[in-house]
């Protein structure tokens, strides 16, 4: 069955400092994998996506990801985290059938230290 | 361009009442979906509709639970009689084709069984 996995429930880093969450995924085909964030009292906003082509994917606000499918994995990253960017993080696949609805994973919520 | 919209934001009820979220999807978007997230756990479907039609209910727990559409506009979630397992978020979201089209997710309803 299909699933998506993100291990770390809880991540604390400091301001300035570089951040990765990850991702497993299990899906049978071509995995169209999705990164969502929410922040408190707002919807799940998109943060990048990846369809096909260039496995290292840019995003919104500075984050990017990279697609290994040897691994089945999806990771997100930046560079220098902002104060702001404290929130949940999700990560999604959306399986390609009629409805084309999406899998979940449960979700890493980021804390950001002054 | 408004985004998708929930109403209402929370809604606290006992055990046994009636309670319905609406949701206002973007204009133009024929897609519609339900999600739920109970405490702690991944973001699960419930259903999607195209237009007024019900393509998928296939993650519906049960039959004290039904969604309309009515027109193919805003979608409304019924749950009745509600149980204390009903607690959760429950987001809904749209899209405008029915593809690897992004879904754009609305800010939820905070629901909450006593």
């Amino acid at each position: 069955a299909q699933s998506v996995t993100q291990p770390d429930i809880h991540i604390t880093v400091s301001e300035g400092a570089s951040l990765e969450l990850r991702c497993n995924y299990s899906y049978g085909a071509t995995p169209y994998l999705f990164w969502y964030v929410q922040s408190p009292g707002q919807g799940l906003q998109l943060l990048l996506k990846y369809f096909s082509g260039d496995t290292l994917v840019q995003g919104i606000k500075g984050f990017e990801a990279e697609f290994k499918r040897s691994q089945s994995s999806f990771n997100l990253r930046k560079p220098s985290v902002h104060w702001s960017d404290a929130a949940e993080y999700f990560c999604a696949v959306v399986l390609i059938s009629g409805t084309y609805k999406y899998i979940f994973g449960t979700g890493t919520r980021l804390k950001v230290l002054a | 361009e408004a985004g998708v919209t929930q109403f209402p934001s929370h809604s606290v009820i006992e055990k046994g009442q009636t309670v319905t979220l609406r949701c206002d999807p973007i204009s133009g978007h024929d897609n519609l979906y339900w999600y739920r997230r109970v405490m702690g756990k991944e973001i699960k479907f419930l259903l999607h509709f195209v237009k007024e039609s019900k393509q998928d209910e296939s993650g519906m727990p049960n039959n004290r639970f039904l969604a309309e559409r009515t027109g193919g506009t805003y979608s409304t979630l019924k749950v009745q009689p509600a149980e204390l397992e009903d607690s959760g978020v429950y987001f809904c979201a749209s899209s405008r084709s029915l593809s690897t089209d992004t879904q754009y997710f609305g800010p939820g309803t905070r629901l909450t069984v006593l």
